[in-house]
């Protein structure tokens, strides 16, 4: 079975610093996505970033940018130039392309970042 | 764009008595899921639907929990009776049935339960 591992509960940034939040994974698979996910304060999930394994890109959005590392099972989060609205629960979360796992999403259990002043 | 709508909000509700949720997937998603969140947790798979046929409920408390969509387009979640440990929220996501398909998710009911 997959599962999918953040090792830090919680992170802090300053302020227009750069962070990096970790997510691991183990899957016998080939091919999957990778996804972070968001929540603020208002708890709505939020899709941030998608991988797609079989891409050897790394995924950019904007300010946020992913190291993945599929030999290693690694999908990192970086967050260039930090704000205050940045300040959330972020998840790494798997999904199976395989149907008969009704490609199910496979969540970890989440990092709190606080962003400082 | 497009957003999956839920309701109520917030749900506070005596020990025993039921609940309903509701939930509108965004327009043409065939695919719609109920997750339970505690607070400080990830989300938890409680059913999934794809149109109108239940093909993940493993995770779903049958004794107390039921879900139907019955024309494949909205949901609603119904708890009877509701205990302590079901105050949590609960989020409602919908996606499209193809290969680079991602979840978009409703703003959630939180309930409570006194």
């Amino acid at each position: 079975a997959q599962t999918v591992t953040q090792s830090q509960p919680e992170m802090s940034v300053q302020e227009a610093e750069t962070v990096t939040l970790s997510c691991t994974y183990d899957t016998s698979e080939s091919d999957y996505y990778l996804f972070w996910y968001k929540q603020p304060p208002s708890r709505q999930m939020i899709l941030v970033i998608r991988q797609e394994a079989y891409k050897q890109q790394n995924a950019t959005e904007n300010r946020f940018s992913v190291n993945f590392q599929k030999a290693a099972k690694s999908f990192s989060l970086k967050i260039s130039d930090s704000q205050l609205g940045d300040a959330a629960m972020y998840f790494c979360a798997y999904r199976s392309l395989n149907a008969g796992n009704n490609r199910k999403l496979i969540w970890g259990l989440g990092t709190s970042l606080a962003v400082n002043p | 764009e497009a957003e999956v709508a839920q309701s109520p909000r917030y749900k506070i509700t005596e020990k025993s008595q039921a609940v309903a949720f509701w939930c509108d997937p965004i327009s043409g998603h065939a695919t719609l899921y109920w997750y339970r969140q505690i607070l400080g947790q990830g989300p938890e798979l409680l059913v999934q639907f794809q149109d109108e046929s239940v093909v993940d409920d493993s995770q779903l408390p049958k004794d107390r929990f039921s879900a139907e969509r019955l024309k494949g387009v909205d949901s609603t979640l119904k708890i009877q009776p509701a205990e302590l440990g079901d105050s949590a929220m609960y989020l409602c996501a919908s996606s499209q049935e193809r290969r680079n398909e991602k979840l978009f998710f409703g703003s959630g009911t939180q309930l409570s339960v006194l």
